[in-house]
């Protein structure tokens, strides 16, 4: 199946820095990818809409200023979470639809995940 | 508001025997439904899916089952095996909804020896 990579895989950092999580897609071009956080025994929360050479569309409650997403190719998707505090600490996830895809919602690929946790 | 749920944070089940994960929606207009499968530290992987024009889909040791009516859906492995011990996040979307996925909470299947 298609591959969504995403880096880094952990990242541990201090409160007041940024920290940048890039997600791939290896064997498909992606016009869409979809950000993610999920909270301990939680559900998995849909943070973003990140659309190739365009403006990522952010859900209710989340600020763009502090979750910035860039979608500069079709491959590559990022999120960086700018001034981050402990509350940030969370585990990002991405996912990404093959630009060929149908509507068919099981073509969306998700990435191993990015552990934030912020001192 | 939760629209997508599964009441049962966890269940364990025997090597060999029936492993039954529920899920329930609250939006009518969600016309997709998918289980993804996920480990600890990783992102969920696609086990099957069903569109609601279908009441059933099989896909191997995977049955899922759709109910209209009750807005309930279900997920069948016979037989299950240890190595599906993971968590089961159950998602719904819906026509014209761009793809977004909303999740359950998952069930955490224990498959025991």
């Amino acid at each position: 199946g298609a591959v969504v990579s995403q880096h880094p895989s952990r990242v541990i950092c201090k409160s007041g820095t940024s920290v940048k999580i890039e997600c791939r897609s290896l064997d498909f071009q992606a016009t869409t990818m979809f950000w993610y956080r999920q909270f301990p025994k939680q559900s998995l929360m849909l943070m973003a809409t990140s659309n190739e050479g365009s403006k990522a569309t952010y859900e209710q409650g989340v600020e763009k200023d502090k979750f910035l997403i860039n979608h500069a190719s079709l491959t590559l998707s990022t999120l960086t979470v700018t001034s981050a505090h402990p509350e940030d600490s969370s585990f990002y996830i991405c996912s990404a639809r093959d630009r060929a895809g149908g509507v068919n919602t099981g073509e969306l690929f998700f990435g191993e995940g990015s552990r934030l946790t912020v001192l | 508001d939760q629209q997508v749920k599964q009441n049962s944070p966890s269940l364990s089940v025997q090597e060999g025997r029936i492993s039954i994960l529920n899920c329930d929606y609250t939006n009518s207009m969600f016309d997709y439904f998918l289980w993804y499968k996920k480990y600890p530290a990783e992102g969920p992987t696609f086990l099957i899916s069903i569109s609601s024009i279908k009441d059933k889909n099989e896909d191997g040791r995977f049955t899922v089952f759709l109910n209209k009516s009750a807005k309930h859906l279900s997920l069948h492995i016979v037989p299950s095996q240890p190595g599906d011990s993971a968590v089961y996040f159950c998602a719904a979307s819906f026509t014209g909804g761009g793809n977004k996925l909303t999740f359950g909470t998952g069930t955490q299947l224990k498959v025991e020896l």
